[in-house]
């Protein structure tokens, strides 16, 4: 089945501290990976997707498809960047995303 | 503002009534989507239409009832619904299936 896993409900850092929100997928064919982020009180919205292999907001994401993840990381937190944060999976030829639970990143001053 | 915008930000209904959710995108996009987002669980795809014709229909209850009379516009029709149907409703458009979901606000539904 098509399945993505955050294994973390909540990541507290401190502001200039590097940061990894962990994403695993579960599928067997060729996926297309997305982070959704959604600050408070703001409607979710798209951080980042692998197939543009950009850095949005400091914030970057590799898929590794040995491992079937999608982390995200950022070398330096700011406090800003608290937000609640949603993995996402796209499979062949559909309009269907798969939503990770999410992981809450709370940065600390 | 543009954008995807849901009505009514809240709503409150008994088991017995019947209300709409209504959703409405400004950005020329083709595709809709209705999810539910309910507490400790992700968010869940509910119905997708593209260029109004439905595409997928993630076995949901025919309690929900989808309607998408053009690409504008979509709505979703509530009756005779459960406690466990509380939750949080969320509309997406996307210009295609591979392009990025824009999503609404939401509506906050509580079932008494």
């Amino acid at each position: 089945a098509q399945r993505v896993t955050q294994p973390e409900k909540l990541l507290s850092v401190f502001k200039g501290a590097p940061v990894e929100l962990k994403c695993n997928y579960s599928y067997s064919g060729s996926p297309e990976l997305f982070w959704y982020v959604q600050y408070s009180r703001q409607r979710l919205q798209l951080l980042l997707r692998h197939i543009s292999r950009e850095s949005i907001k400091g914030f970057t994401a590799d898929l590794n498809k040995g491992e079937t993840s999608f982390h995200l990381k950022k070398p330096f937190a700011q406090e800003e960047d608290s937000a609640m944060y949603y993995c996402a999976l796209r499979t062949d030829s559909s309009y269907k995303l798969i939503f990770g639970s999410g992981t809450r990143l709370l940065v600390r001053p | 503002e543009t954008g995807v915008t849901q009505t009514p930000r809240h709503l409150v209904m008994g088991m017995t009534n019947k209300k709409s959710l209504k959703c409405e995108q400004h950005l020329g996009h083709n595709a809709m989507y209705w999810y539910k987002q309910s507490a400790k669980k992700p968010l869940e795809l509910m119905f997708v239409y593209n260029f109004k014709e439905q595409t997928e229909n993630n076995s949901v209850p025919s309690r929900f009832s989808p309607e998408c009379p053009n690409s504008s516009h979509l709505f979703l029709h509530l009756h005779t619904l459960q406690p466990e149907d509380s939750a949080l409703y969320l509309c997406a458009s996307s210009q295609g299936g591979g392009q990025p979901q824009h999503f609404g606000d939401g509506t906050r539904l509580s079932i008494l």
